[in-house]
């Protein structure tokens, strides 16, 4: 069946670069997606990838998608401390409308 | 502005009692969907529901149940609370896309 993977846990110093990565199973996804969740709240849609498209930029955040392989991984350059936060990637399957998500990468940034 | 809003926030109840947790939103969205948050798995999909009327079995559907009179409720009804459903519940909704918007989360405890 459909599975999404990601490693749990990531720290950073603030300034660094983050890099969260993610493996999926369905080839014939639409679009990935990832989301983020702060402590205390539902998740929110951070970006997303078309699955046509190798590379997305928006501001801090970049995307790249490798389809051979099925990876999916998302950069946040200059890591702050409000970036702190719990990072899920996410594929869609039978439709847009549904999604499967990964396990959720919790990303720590340290002074 | 439009919302998505779960109730209630906090549920304690015994195991074998009957528990609804409620959501509502006001996006005038077609397509809602009810999550399980536990630590290691991420969010599963329990149910949804594409309209009113509609309702559709995700991955871990057994003890769980949802209807759709409405366009705007989706209550989840656990016939018989199991110790192994405690959780956190996410609610969310969308139009025809992969942007899911999620509620706040209802957390709940069976002992």
């Amino acid at each position: 069946g459909e599975d999404v993977e990601q490693s749990l846990f990531l720290s950073v110093r603030e300034g660094d670069s983050s890099v969260i990565n993610c493996t999926y199973t369905d080839s014939s996804s639409t679009y990935l997606y990832w989301y983020k969740q702060e402590p205390g709240a539902g998740l929110q849609l951070l970006t997303y990838i078309f699955s046509n498209m190798d590379m997305k930029q928006d501001q801090r955040l970049t995307v790249l998608l490798n389809k051979k392989d099925k990876h999916l991984s998302l950069r946040i350059a200059d890591t702050q401390t409000g970036d702190s936060a719990i990072y899920f990637c996410a594929e869609s399957y039978g439709g847009y409308n549904k999604l499967i998500f990964g396990a959720g990468t919790r990303l720590a940034v340290h002074p | 502005d439009a919302e998505i809003t779960q109730s209630p926030r906090h549920k304690i109840t015994e195991t074998g009692r009957q528990v609804t947790l409620a959501c509502h939103q006001t996006w005038n969205h077609n397509n809602m969907f009810w999550y399980r948050q536990d630590l290691g798995h991420g969010l599963r999909l329990i149910h949804y529901s594409y309209g009113v009327h509609d309702t559709n079995k995700g991955e871990v559907s057994d003890g769980y149940s949802v209807s759709r009179s409405n366009t705007e409720d989706l209550p989840l009804t656990l016939e018989s609370a199991a110790s192994s459903q405690t959780s956190v519940y996410f609610c969310a909704s969308s139009k025809n896309t992969g942007e899911l918007f999620f509620g706040e989360g209802s957390r709940l405890t069976v002992l």
